[in-house]
Formats: C-alpha cells, sequence, structure tokens
C-alpha cells in the first residue's frame, strides 16, 4: 500500500528567508506526486505534480520541487517566503496518473511565516 | 480553472439524524468523484470514489450504510451521513477528476464541516 510521510507537523520560516518542507512516499511503481496547500475556508489547491521527466518540477506561487527516486522523496522549496504563503501543505501520491483512483495524503505541514 | 463546490459549508445536526452534503462541478462534467474526510490537525483519508450512473466504491473500513453517495448527474455528487453520532464530526471535502486535464489532476472543493451534538 501506498503512504506519505511529511516529518515536520510545524514549520516557522522568517519572510523572505528560503523554505523545504520535507516529503517521502512509499510506493511500489513510479509514483504520480502531487503538493496541495489549503487555507482555512478555501478547497486545497494545486502547487505542483510531477509524473515523469524532469524530476524539478516547477510550480505555482514560486513553488518548486524535486523528486529523488534514491531518496522516494518529493520536497517542496521556495527561495523566499511571503506571508501569504502561511497555511496547511500536503504532499500527496496517487496510484494512477489518469486520476481514477483518489490520492493517498500526508499529515499535512503547518508553516508559519514570522515578519 | 476548474471549479468545485460544497453546500453547505458547515452543519451542525442532532445525533441520530441524517445530514446530506451535495458537491458540484461548476464548470466542467466530472465523471468521477472522490470523497475525503479530514480530522482535526490530520490528513484527508479518502473515504470513496463516487462515478456517475453507477455504485461507489468505497475504501476499506468505510461504513457504506452509514456514508451513502449518489452521483447522479455529472455534475452533482451528493454524501449523506446516515443517523450520525458525534464520532462523525469531521471535516469532509469532495474532489472532482476533470476529463482530459493534467495527468491525475482533481479540483478540491472548499469542505463541509459537520458537527453532531
Amino acid at each position: 500500500a501506498q503512504s506519505v510521510t511529511q516529518p515536520d507537523i510545524h514549520i516557522t520560516v522568517s519572510e523572505g528567508a528560503s523554505l523545504e518542507l520535507r516529503c517521502n512516499y512509499s510506493y511500489g511503481a513510479t509514483p504520480y506526486l502531487f503538493w496541495y496547500v489549503q487555507s482555512p475556508g478555501q478547497g486545497l489547491q494545486l502547487l505542483l505534480k510531477y509524473f515523469s521527466g524532469d524530476t524539478l518540477v516547477q510550480g505555482i506561487k514560486g513553488f518548486e520541487a524535486e523528486f529523488k527516486r534514491s531518496q522516494s522523496s518529493f520536497n517542496l522549496r521556495k527561495p523566499s517566503v511571503h506571508w501569504s504563503d502561511a497555511a496547511e501543505y500536503f504532499c500527496a501520491v496517487g496510484a494512477s496518473g489518469g486520476g481514477a483512483d483518489g490520492l493517498t495524503f500526508g499529515k499535512g505541514t503547518h508553516l508559519i511565516i514570522q515578519p | 480553472g476548474a471549479v468545485v463546490s460544497q453546500h453547505p459549508s458547515w452543519v451542525i445536526c442532532k445525533s441520530g439524524t441524517s445530514v446530506k452534503i451535495e458537491c458540484r462541478s461548476l464548470d466542467f462534467q466530472a465523471t468521477t468523484m472522490f470523497w475525503y474526510r479530514q480530522f482535526p490537525k490530520q490528513s484527508l483519508m479518502l473515504m470513496a470514489t463516487s462515478n456517475e450512473g453507477s455504485k461507489a466504491t468505497y475504501e476499506q473500513g468505510v461504513e457504506k450504510d452509514k456514508f451513502l453517495i449518489n452521483h447522479a448527474s455529472l455534475t452533482l455528487s451528493t454524501l449523506t451521513v446516515t443517523s450520525a453520532h458525534p464520532e462523525d464530526s469531521s471535516f469532509y471535502i469532495c474532489s472532482a477528476r476533470v476529463p482530459l486535464a493534467g495527468v491525475g489532476e482533481q479540483f478540491f472543493g472548499p469542505g463541509t464541516r459537520l458537527t453532531v451534538l
């Protein structure tokens, strides 16, 4: 069975500093990986996704993630965070790239931005 | 972009009553929708996959008689929590797969907060 681990429950970063959120997955085949952001009162928004090809994926809002098969990781990064980035971030893995299956989510990382 | 709505956004009910939550795709037709449950400070757990015109597929451990799912049209799926109890209190989120969209991409509704007294 597939699983996703986000080791950090909370992360506090100063505004303007760089950010890295960790994600490790367990899946037998090539995974389909996603990062979502959840803000209060809003639905989950897709930041980026990886299916194949270039292991460095660019997303919206200045985020990027790197797929490392050898480490079973898909860490999310941003070079300079803004106060509006404060939110809950979820890493997810899908068994089917066609979207026929639901996603398995990590427990999330709560990002706090210090002024 | 694709928009998914949920109604109501929050609901409070008495123990033993049934509650219906609607999930609508506003600007596209969704043959497949998904229902997730999120506990406070926890991850989203997939409950079931809803396919238009056919029975829903439930994940292991999810009571199909407790959580009734109906996907009667290409834009609407409903989740009915029957004989709700306090332990059913949770945040319920639906998502819809957009046909021909990016591989694997799902669009999520804003969620429904259910509180059972």
